[in-house]
């Protein structure tokens, strides 16, 4: 069975200062790898994902992923953080499962930044 | 606008009590599923449904029982509420099923409280 693990339960940067947030991932077959974004009091949003090829992934609000098969990790990044960024942010695996597909989430890493 | 509507958006149940969580979705999705949200716990499977007239056990179905009224509308159902499922419950769609490629659009949640 897949699993992923977000070592930092919580981060706190500086706005203006780089970010990476580390993921790391278990799964037998090509991993499908997914960073979503969560706001207080709303859904998940998607940032990212990579399913092959490149691995450097842009998304969405100047957020990118690189996928390292040798370390089984996909470390989500962005140069320089806004506050409005503070949010809760999930890695998360994807597998086939019976006639549809299933995500395994990490267990979430908040970012809180300071003005 | 288009999207994944659950409701309620907030309910207190007292322990013994049932209720069903409502979820829509106007993106002609055919895949849907509910996961549990709880601190420190990412958010976990319940239940899902590939396709209109199917549904399949996710990792923690114990106390759930899901109903796929049509292709729009997957509900969730408490019969027995305890404590133990106070939680906040999120719905998601995806437009194929069994297609890694296609990211899950998330409602923004119902928060449950049980007494």
């Amino acid at each position: 069975a897949q699993s992923v693990t977000q070592p930092d339960i919580h981060i706190t940067v500086s706005e203006g200062a780089s970010l990476e947030l580390r993921c790391n991932y278990s799964y037998g077959a090509t991993p499908y790898l997914f960073w979503y974004v969560q706001s207080p009091g709303q859904g998940l949003q998607l940032l990212l994902k990579y399913f092959s090829g490149d691995t450097l992934v842009q998304g969405i609000k100047g957020f990118e992923a690189e996928f390292k098969r040798s370390q089984s990790s996909f470390n989500l990044r962005k140069p320089s953080v806004h506050w409005s960024d503070a949010a809760e942010y999930f890695c998360a695996v994807g597998a086939q499962g019976a006639g549809s597909y299933q995500l395994t989430f990490g267990k979430g890493t908040k970012l809180s930044v300071i003005p | 606008n288009a999207g994944v509507t659950q409701t309620p958006k907030f309910q207190v149940l007292k322990t013994g009590q049932s209720m069903t969580l409502q979820c829509a979705q106007d993106m002609n999705h055919n895949s849907m599923y509910w996961y549990r949200q709880d601190p420190g716990m990412g958010l976990r499977l319940i239940y899902y449904s590939a396709s209109e007239g199917t549904t399949d056990k996710g990792e923690v179905p114990n106390g759930y029982n899901v109903s796929r009224l049509n292709k729009r509308e997957f509900s969730l159902r408490l019969e027995s509420a305890a404590p133990s499922q106070t939680s906040v419950y999120f719905c998601a769609s995806t437009p194929r099923e069994q297609n890694l490629n296609q990211p899950q659009h998330f409602g923004d949640g119902t928060r449950l409280s049980i007494l």
